[in-house]
């Protein structure tokens, strides 16, 4: 057990439809980060936040958006879900938000899109 | 931008035979490496990193990787396999510039281990 959390464990939703997934970070972590994990495109970073602000972006869709709140838990927001949208999404945490720090993962929220 | 190269998509192979998973590396920068573990239904799991100092890194069940600069490697051994280190195995680097932190992974490399 890593200490990151995230609900659900499966969503099951249609095409154009919008989820939000949770996660939330170990005691005392300050960086959450979101990665996407898929058949076709494997382990692919999409976004970093530190201490509430956005630190790192990578290959997230406009359709998609995060945040991270006062509590330091974060929520990754998904809309006019497509088919490609099918996936496992994990959230980490780190101490600091540096690259040196590592990264504990959650178990993850399979998101299937019908 | 970095790119990460797992040349082996599976490796099979005996308990208690030894194992290499293979990792090539691309950057235009120093990075930082690592080799995360993902048992079936889990998330990653760090096995090991390389930050700088010893070539020679040490990590969790065993494992170890060696970082060869100028070969651009970072392949990850044991000398005897279990059947529980059966799992997808990914090499990830992350460039040491500015404060941000971004694993690059590789596509994986699923060790079956079997009797």
């Amino acid at each position: 057990d890593s200490g990151v959390t995230q609900t659900p464990k499966h969503l099951i939703t249609a095409t154009g439809q919008r989820v939000t997934l949770r996660c939330s970070p170990r005691s005392g972590d300050l960086s959450v980060y979101w990665y996407q994990q898929s058949l076709d495109q494997g382990l692919q970073f999409l976004i970093q936040y530190y201490n509430g602000e956005e630190r790192a972006k990578g290959n997230i869709l406009e359709r998609f958006s995060a945040q991270q709140f006062p509590d330091l838990h974060s929520e990754l927001n998904l809309s006019s879900l497509e088919l490609g949208d099918s996936a496992l999404y994990f959230c980490a945490s780190s101490v600091g938000g540096q690259a040196a720090n590592e990264q504990f993962f959650g178990p993850g929220t399979r998101l299937t899109v019908l | 931008a970095q790119s990460v190269t797992q040349l082996d998509s599976q490796v099979p192979v005996f308990e208690e035979a030894p194992v290499e998973l293979r990792c090539n590396y691309s950057s235009s920068v120093s990075v930082y490496l690592f080799w995360y573990v993902q048992y079936p239904n889990q998330g990653l799991q760090l096995l090991l990193k390389y930050l700088s100092g010893s070539t020679l890194v040490k990590g969790i069940n065993g494992f170890e990787a060696e970082f060869n600069k100028s070969q651009t490697s970072f392949h990850l051994r044991k000398p005897s396999v279990h059947i529980s280190d059966t799992a997808e195995y990914f090499c990830a680097v992350s460039d040491l510039a500015g404060t941000a932190s971004k694993l690059t992974f590789g596509t994986g490399t699923r060790l079956q281990v079997t009797l």
